[in-house]
């Protein structure tokens, strides 16, 4: 049991560049989450999903579009990057509610925009 | 929208103290209020949480106490171990179906022995 993988680890981009962050989760969670982790900022949350096909945007959407093809995976994309989008992101997934309220985070992506 | 205020941003305390972490939030229609912790380069890790039907809940060295009239909520680390020392965050749900969390900025604790 992986539990909540991301990849990258890292990464590098220019202004301007584009790139897509994939989350994978091995646990059948019906619900799945990107957020970015700034300093001082605690955790934000960008878009979420509360099923196969389904997103809906968070406290931070734009700049930031999301899918979820398949249920064991959320995909971020950054269609232009900015620097501010330099970030630490995480994504997490949780189950049905009557199961659990917890959500369960990822390893996380350092993303830096130049 | 839901705003969730997280009271102290850093917190220093002696190794066998107790450490209060405090919380408001703004919604009234919140009902799951988790605390996570999270150490240096890791990711964040739930530690305890409570529901909005209970008013404390306990785990060995760890409590939450929720106000809901207040709208506020709170952490107690009781005998403070180095090893405590991490960022922790209060959330409160914010949307209708209770799945989506708002995160408070955070709070560094330290305990030094």
């Amino acid at each position: 049991n992986a539990g909540v993988t991301q990849t990258p680890k890292f990464r590098v981009l220019k202004t301007g560049q584009s790139m897509t962050l994939l989350c994978a989760q091995d646990m059948n969670h019906e619900y799945m989450y990107w957020y970015r982790q700034d300093p001082g900022m605690g955790l934000r949350l960008i878009h979420y999903s509360v099923g196969e096909g389904t997103t809906a945007k968070g406290e931070v959407p734009d700049g930031y579009n999301v899918s979820r093809l398949k249920k064991q995976n959320f995909l971020l994309g950054l269609e232009s990057a900015a620097p501010s989008q330099t970030s630490v992101y995480f994504c997490a997934s949780s189950p049905r509610l009557q199961v659990s309220y917890e959500q369960y985070f990822g390893p996380g992506t350092r993303l830096t925009v130049t | 929208g839901e705003n969730v205020e997280q009271h102290p941003s850093t917190l220093s305390v002696q190794e066998g103290d107790s450490a209060v972490i405090k919380c408001t939030y703004s919604d009234s229609a919140s009902n799951y209020f988790p605390w996570y912790k999270q150490e240096l380069g890791k990711r964040p890790q739930l530690i305890i949480d409570i529901r909005s039907n209970v008013g404390e809940k306990k785990d060995q060295r760890i409590a939450v106490t929720l106000n809901k009239t207040a709208k506020h909520f709170s952490l107690h680390i009781t005998e403070t171990q180095p090893e405590d020392s991490a960022v922790y965050f209060c959330a409160a749900t914010y949307n209708q179906a209770g799945t989506a969390l708002i995160f408070g900025k955070g709070t560094t604790l330290s305990v030094s022995s």
